[in-house]
């Protein structure tokens, strides 16, 4: 089955960048969605087909997708935004969530 | 406004049966699948299964096929998940998503989630 792996962390200043990738074989020929998901929250669609924003998500969000790589960016970084990432593609019939990662703002 | 609202909290033992619901309101009930998506304590998600209310088609993770049971009641925009024999390992929060329409399967994602049922399994 498909595997998307997602570091376990990231940590970024406020103000600052960051970005949280997910690796998967070939992921650049998918299309690579990104759900936010605050403490005790529901999961929250931020960025869908790789890099496009739902309304009333901040254009500070976007996202990229090449190679074996996909890619969210956190631009100018808010204490709001810490957060579990998940990535998501369709594979095989299925639909993959990648591992998550925990992004802490200091 | 859409919405999909869950039902409540459950608190059960090893061996007993469970359906829990998710209504959706705000759009065509019909024409959008429904998915579930399982996340253990501590753990991260996982895609249990789909159903398109239109017609009852109906399809499975490998993962959970054969474990739990995904119908839908288009009458009252309704879509269920139910176990049979629960296990402690069953305990975990349990959200019902709307699938994205237009495009092809690798551009589907989730738009929008229930606020989550909580299922509890202990002797």
């Amino acid at each position: 089955s498909y595997e998307l792996t997602q570091p376990l962390s990231v940590s970024v200043a406020l103000g600052q960048t960051a970005r949280i990738t997910c690796g998967g074989n070939n992921i650049g020929s998918k299309n690579v969605h990104w759900y936010q998901q605050k403490p005790g929250q529901a999961p929250v669609l931020v960025i869908y087909r790789d890099s496009n924003r739902p309304s009333g998500i901040p254009e500070r969000f976007s996202g990229s997708n090449s190679g074996n790589t996909a890619t969210l960016t956190i631009s100018r970084a808010q204490a709001g935004d810490e957060a579990d990432y998940y990535c998501q593609v369709w594979d095989s019939s299925s639909y993959v969530f990648g591992t998550g990662t925990k992004v802490t703002v200091l | 406004e859409v919405q999909l609202v869950q039902s409540g909290a459950e608190v059960k033992k090893p061996g007993e049966s469970l359906k829990i619901s998710c209504k959706g309101s705000g759009y065509s009930f019909t024409s959008y699948w429904i998915g579930w998506v399982r996340q253990m304590p501590g753990k991260g998600l996982e895609w249990m299964g789909i159903i398109y209310p239109g017609d009852s088609d109906t399809r499975y993770s490998p993962s959970f096929q054969g474990q739990v049971t995904i119908s839908a009641d288009k009458s009252i925009s309704t879509a269920y998940l139910q176990w049979s024999s629960l296990k402690a390992s069953d305990t975990a929060m349990y959200y019902c998503v709307r699938r994205s329409i237009g495009g092809y399967d690798t551009s589907y994602y989730f738009d929008y989630w229930g606020q989550g049922t909580l299922v509890t399994v202990s002797s």
